[in-house]
């Protein structure tokens, strides 16, 4: 398995502020992606996290919005940018194993726009 | 395009066996996973099944494919009160490890 850690673990902001999450995962994967999870609904996929090159943004997220940072294979950044309240969420990173089929996901971190 | 859809709650006796159920859309899906999300808390890997196999079974789960359908079950025996929580499917497509697609949840109450 993999153990993966996300900063902050919950955060409250202010309309219009930016707010960037860490991921760390304790081992080198290739595939790393950032998933949103709105209050009370399913998880939705914002992007996956390419290292060395741009993130790929699914319909709906641009990198305007949602810039994402990959530097190497144990970290990534996801920035929400000009924050709204509809921007309140839980953001989660998750990664797939290369040698295997499993992916795991990180705690999330709850952020509210107020 | 990619769909996948679950029941909204299952309400359950403990002790009793549970049966979530899952439909999906894209026959290409090569792996279905089910997690576990309690209140506050993140994601739990549970079991996953590869395209090309009908069942699988880990302890108290148990994973039946029926590829022809797109249904997927997850069935859990000895249900307890811990197992009380928010069961997602999601399917992935192409290589392993790829981006997944969830269903919408199904939130499961056991009852002492």
């Amino acid at each position: 398995s993999a153990v993966i850690s996300q900063k902050p673990s919950r955060d409250i902001c202010q309309r219009g502020t930016s707010l960037t999450i860490q991921c760390q995962v304790d081992s080198q994967v290739t595939m790393m992606f950032w998933y949103r999870q709105q209050p009370g609904q399913s998880l939705t996929l914002i992007a996956t996290a390419n290292q060395g090159s741009e993130a790929t943004y699914e319909s709906g997220f641009v990198i305007d919005k949602f810039p994402i940072s990959r530097p190497n294979l144990t970290f990534s950044t996801l920035t929400v940018s000009n924050m709204s309240p509809e921007d309140s969420s839980i953001y989660l990173c998750s990664v797939g194993l290369d040698r295997g089929y499993e992916q795991y996901f990180g705690p999330g971190t709850r952020l509210t726009v107020t | 395009g990619e769909d996948v859809e679950q029941s909204l709650f299952l309400s359950v006796r403990e002790g009793d066996s549970s049966v979530i159920n899952c439909t999906y859309t894209d026959s290409s899906s090569t792996y279905l996973y089910w997690y576990k999300q309690e209140p506050g808390a993140g994601l739990q890997l549970l079991t996953y099944i590869f395209s090309n196999m009908d069942m699988k079974q880990d302890q108290r789960l148990t994973v039946l494919l029926n590829k022809k359908d797109k249904h997927l079950s997850l069935r859990i025996a000895d249900t307890q009160t811990g197992d009380s929580a928010i069961y997602f499917c999601a399917e992935s497509i192409g290589a392993a490890g790829n981006k997944l697609t969830f269903g919408g949840g199904t939130r499961v109450l056991v009852k002492p």
